[in-house]
This record gives structure tokens, C-alpha cells and sequence, in this order.
């Protein structure tokens, strides 16, 4: 039962680098979040997507694009990173009536 | 827009004991959801206990319990019988029951880091 699968795990990028995290959900889910997490901050939205075809902008969705490619899967690029970029990101779905599910996260550094 | 407020930064409790993480939150809605995550040095992010807004009963999950004051927009959750496994940073959410204009979305409070000494 894999749930929410996001890659890659950890991520050093030189600033203005580009990169594409890749998330997948396996429950049917409708809706896919994109969050990052900051010391002192808790998660914060940067994109989401309540459905398949739909995709809309969080809090802090700056310097980001998404794609939901199709329903199990939500990716989020950086399209020239940033040190303001570094953070812990996480991939969460969620169905009508059930509680968030999230992946393991992605640390990822820029230098 | 909808705001949870963590006020602890860190707690700490000893091995057995009791302890209560406190969350306020802000909104205008009516029907909603209150969440307390579980973040362990792992990174996985753990659902403690759910609260639907239209219960007056409180939620209990085995050794822990929430105490939601809904015309005080409280929210606290109690940790019984304290274990060291307890050890994580816990998040408040808040989470609309509309979908359609949050498309269930969770905002989250900023953590409270809780030490469980033995």
C-alpha cells in the first residue's frame, strides 16, 4: 500500500538550476497539494489541485509551476532555483470526506 | 482567510505524565475540520486525531484526546500517559468542508515541539 510516493528525497541545486519534483497518489484521490515546510512557519501551500485538469495557486506559489499530468500524479518545478527555494517540500492528497495523506517529503538545498 | 495559531513553540513532559498542546484558530465558517499532525524526526507527517466541527463530542484516539471549544475557536490536544515515542514536532490544521473553494486544502498552525523526557 504505497499511498503518496514523492522523489526525490533529498536534492542539492546551484541557484538558478532547475528541477522537477514528481509526486503519485495511489487512492483515487481527487484532490493533490504541493506544501513546503519552513522552521517556525508549519507547511504552507503552494499549489494545488482539487481535480484532475485543475490546478491553482496557494500561499506561496512564487517562482513555481505544477502540472497534474493526470489523477495520480502532481508535479511541482522549480524553473530557476533559488536559495529562498530551500526547504522541505511535501506531496499530499486528499478524497471527499478523508483526511490529507502526505509523501515522505524532499529536502532540498540551493546554493 | 482562515489562521491556526500554535502558541507553544516547545513542551516538554516526563514519561507517563500528562500534557496539553494548545491551538487557536480564525474563521468564519461554520463547518470545517480541525487535524493534529504528528511530524517525527522521519519527516512523515502522521494524522493524530480528526475533529469534525458539527460534533460536540469530543474525538479520542486511544491516549490521545482533543478538547474543542468551538465558540472559542480552541482546539488543544491532550497526550495521556506520556511515551517517548510521543517525540515529534505536532501541527495543528484546519481544513474547510467546503471543497469548492478550498478544494480541501489544510492551513497549518507553525508547531509545537514536544520532548518527552524518561
Amino acid at each position: 500500500n504505497a499511498g503518496v510516493t514523492q522523489t526525490p528525497k533529498f536534492q542539492v541545486l546551484k541557484t538558478g538550476q532547475s528541477m522537477t519534483l514528481q509526486c503519485a497518489q495511489d487512492m483515487n484521490h481527487n484532490s493533490m497539494y504541493w506544501y513546503r515546510q519552513d522552521p517556525g512557519m508549519g507547511l504552507r501551500l503552494i499549489y494545488y489541485s482539487a481535480s484532475e485538469g485543475t490546478t491553482d495557486k496557494g500561499e506561496v506559489p512564487n517562482g513555481y509551476n505544477v502540472s497534474r499530468l493526470n489523477k495520480r500524479e502532481f508535479s511541482l518545478r522549480l524553473e530557476s532555483a533559488a536559495p529562498s527555494q530551500t526547504s522541505v517540500y511535501f506531496c499530499a492528497s486528499s478524497g471527499r470526506g478523508s483526511p490529507s495523506a502526505f509523501g515522505s517529503g524532499t529536502r532540498l538545498t540551493v546554493v | 482567510a482562515q489562521t491556526v495559531t500554535q502558541s507553544q513553540p516547545e513542551m516538554s513532559v516526563q514519561e507517563a505524565e500528562t500534557v496539553t498542546l494548545s491551538c487557536t484558530y480564525d474563521t468564519s465558517e461554520s463547518d470545517y475540520y480541525l487535524f493534529w499532525y504528528k511530524q517525527p524526526p522521519s519527516r512523515q507527517m502522521i494524522l493524530v486525531i480528526r475533529q469534525e466541527a458539527y460534533k460536540q463530542q469530543n474525538a479520542t484516539e486511544n491516549r490521545f484526546s482533543v478538547n474543542f471549544q468551538k465558540a472559542a475557536k480552541s482546539f488543544s490536544l491532550k497526550i495521556s500517559d506520556s511515551q517517548l515515542g510521543d517525540a515529534a514536532m505536532y501541527f495543528c490544521a484546519y481544513r474547510s468542508a467546503f471543497m469548492e473553494t478550498s478544494g480541501s486544502r489544510l492551513t497549518f498552525g507553525e508547531g509545537t515541539q514536544l520532548t518527552v523526557n524518561p
